[in-house]
C-alpha cells in the first residue's frame, strides 16, 4: 500500500526565506506524486505533479519539487517566501497504473510566514 | 470553465438525521471522488465514481453511501449522523481515472452534527 509522510506539522519562516516542505513516499512502483495546497475554508489546489517525466517539475505560485527516487523523497521548495504563501501543505501519492487505487494524502504541514 | 461545485457551503444537523451532499464536476470530467477532512484524521478517501459506477471505496461504516449520475453529478449520503461525521468533505473531479491528470477540488461542504 502507497503512503505519504510528511516531515513537520507545521513549518515556520520569515518573508523572503527559503521554503522547503519534506515529503517521503512509500510506494511498490514508481508512483506519480502530487503537491496541493489549501488556505483556510477553501479546497485543495493543485501546485504541481510527477509523473514520471522530468525529475525537476515546476508549479504555480513560484513553487518546485524534485523526485528523488534513491531518497523516496518528493520536497516542496520556493526560493523567497511571501506573507500569500501561508495555508496548509498536501503531499499526495497515487499508482500510476488503471486507476485501481486511490490518491493518498500525507497529514499535511502548515506553513506560516513571519513578517 | 466552471470548476467543481459543491453544495451546500455550510451544513448543521443532529444527531441521527441523515444528509446528502452534492458535487458537480467540471464539465468533461468523468471521475467523482469523495474525501473526509478532519483535524485528527487528516483527509481521509471516502468513495470514488467513474461513469456512474463505484471504482473505489474507503474504510467508512455503511452508513456513508454515494452515487453518480449521467451527467457525472455525484451525491454522498450520511445516515444516522453522529457527531463524529463532522468534518470538511471534499470533492474532487478528474478527466479520467488515471491518476495522472490529477484531481480539481471544491470548496467542500462544511457538515456540524449537533
Amino acid at each position: 500500500a502507497q503512503s505519504v509522510t510528511q516531515l513537520g506539522s507545521h513549518v515556520s519562516v520569515s518573508e523572503g526565506a527559503l521554503v522547503l516542505l519534506r515529503c517521503n513516499y512509500s510506494s511498490s512502483v514508481p508512483p506519480y506524486l502530487f503537491w496541493y495546497v489549501q488556505y483556510p475554508n477553501q479546497g485543495l489546489q493543485l501546485l504541481l505533479k510527477y509523473t514520471s517525466a522530468a525529475t525537476l517539475v515546476k508549479g504555480i505560485n513560484g513553487f518546485e519539487a524534485e523526485f528523488k527516487k534513491s531518497e523516496t523523497s518528493f520536497h516542496l521548495t520556493k526560493p523567497s517566501a511571501h506573507m500569500s504563501d501561508a495555508a496548509e501543505y498536501f503531499c499526495a501519492v497515487s499508482d500510476p497504473g488503471s486507476g485501481n487505487t486511490p490518491l493518498v494524502f500525507g497529514k499535511g504541514t502548515r506553513l506560516s510566514v513571519i513578517a | 470553465k466552471a470548476g467543481v461545485t459543491q453544495t451546500p457551503r455550510y451544513l448543521i444537523k443532529t444527531r441521527g438525521q441523515q444528509v446528502t451532499l452534492s458535487c458537480s464536476p467540471i464539465s468533461g470530467h468523468r471521475s467523482v471522488s469523495w474525501y473526509q477532512q478532519t483535524p485528527g484524521q487528516g483527509l481521509q478517501f471516502l468513495f470514488e465514481y467513474f461513469s456512474e459506477t463505484q471504482r473505489n471505496k474507503g474504510n467508512f461504516p455503511g452508513r456513508f453511501s454515494g452515487r453518480q449520475f449521467s451527467n457525472s453529478r455525484s451525491e454522498m449520503n450520511v445516515s444516522t449522523l453522529e457527531l463524529g461525521d463532522s468534518a470538511l468533505y471534499l470533492c474532487a473531479s478528474s478527466l479520467e481515472v488515471s491518476r495522472g491528470y490529477g484531481y480539481t477540488f471544491g470548496s467542500g461542504t462544511r457538515l456540524t452534527v449537533v
